[in-house]
């Protein structure tokens, strides 16, 4: 059964620091890119980062770059997103997904989505 | 980056109706577009990819088309199950966009 489970999420000050994981199984994880989308509550989705395949090239959305750093270990089917300097505006739920093609250097559409994981930056 | 605009936002209909669903793009994204589904508390659903391709599972009264800037997401014949909200994503660009979602609701 395929799946992504994130955890890590939870509350802290701004300013302050997490570090989510995102732990894979039911397909080779080696061979597909994977994303960071959250949702803040009541709105929309909002696409954070994005790793290839192989880890070889990463991509974030403005807001967070400089702060925010994604990585992946395929020895161990998981990736991390690395959240330093948090704000307010980065309170959501925090989702894992996959990219729906065979070891595609450009984004596709996400076929398979974890829970989420809440993260809540508030003093 | 890409702006995609969704319309409505909010749409109320019955089962049975047959419904629509825009998506724009700011600028063409050829067909690389796909749709959500959204149910409240709960992760997206993938359901269309390349505008057009049916997601296995999903159920054929699903339908996109569209390229360029323009989409639509229909469904034939609404049922209980389908009232959620709706989303697409751009992904023709490396920073990907989504649009502002829709709701359906029932009437």
């Amino acid at each position: 059964q395929v799946q992504l489970e994130e955890s890590g999420g939870g509350g802290v000050q701004p300013g302050g620091s997490l570090r989510l994981s995102c732990a894979a199984s039911g397909f080779t994880f080696s061979n597909y890119g994977m994303y960071w989308v959250r949702q803040a509550p009541g709105k929309g989705l909002e696409w954070v980062s994005f790793i290839w395949y192989d880890g070889t090239n990463k991509y974030y959305r403005d807001s967070v770059k400089g702060r925010f750093s994604i990585s992946r270990d395929n020895s161990k089917n998981a990736m991390y997103l690395q959240m330093n300097s948090l704000r307010p505006e980065d309170t959501a739920v925090y989702y894992c997904a996959k990219d729906d093609v065979y070891r595609s250097s450009w984004p596709g559409a996400l076929d398979i989505w974890g829970q989420g994981t809440l993260v809540t930056v508030s003093s | 980056d890409i702006q995609m605009t969704q319309s409505p936002s909010t749409l109320s209909a019955s089962v049975g109706d047959r419904v629509i669903i825009t998506c724009r793009a700011s600028q063409s994204i050829s067909s690389s577009l796909a749709w959500y589904q959204q149910k409240p508390g709960k992760a997206p659903k993938l359901l269309i990819s390349k505008a057009s391709s049916l997601e296995t599972g999903v159920p054929s009264r699903f339908s996109g088309s569209g390229s360029g800037t323009e989409f639509t997401l229909t469904i034939g014949s609404l049922q209980p199950d389908d009232f959620a909200t709706y989303f697409c994503q751009e992904y023709n660009s490396y920073s990907p966009g989504f649009g502002q979602g829709t709701r359906l609701e029932i009437k």
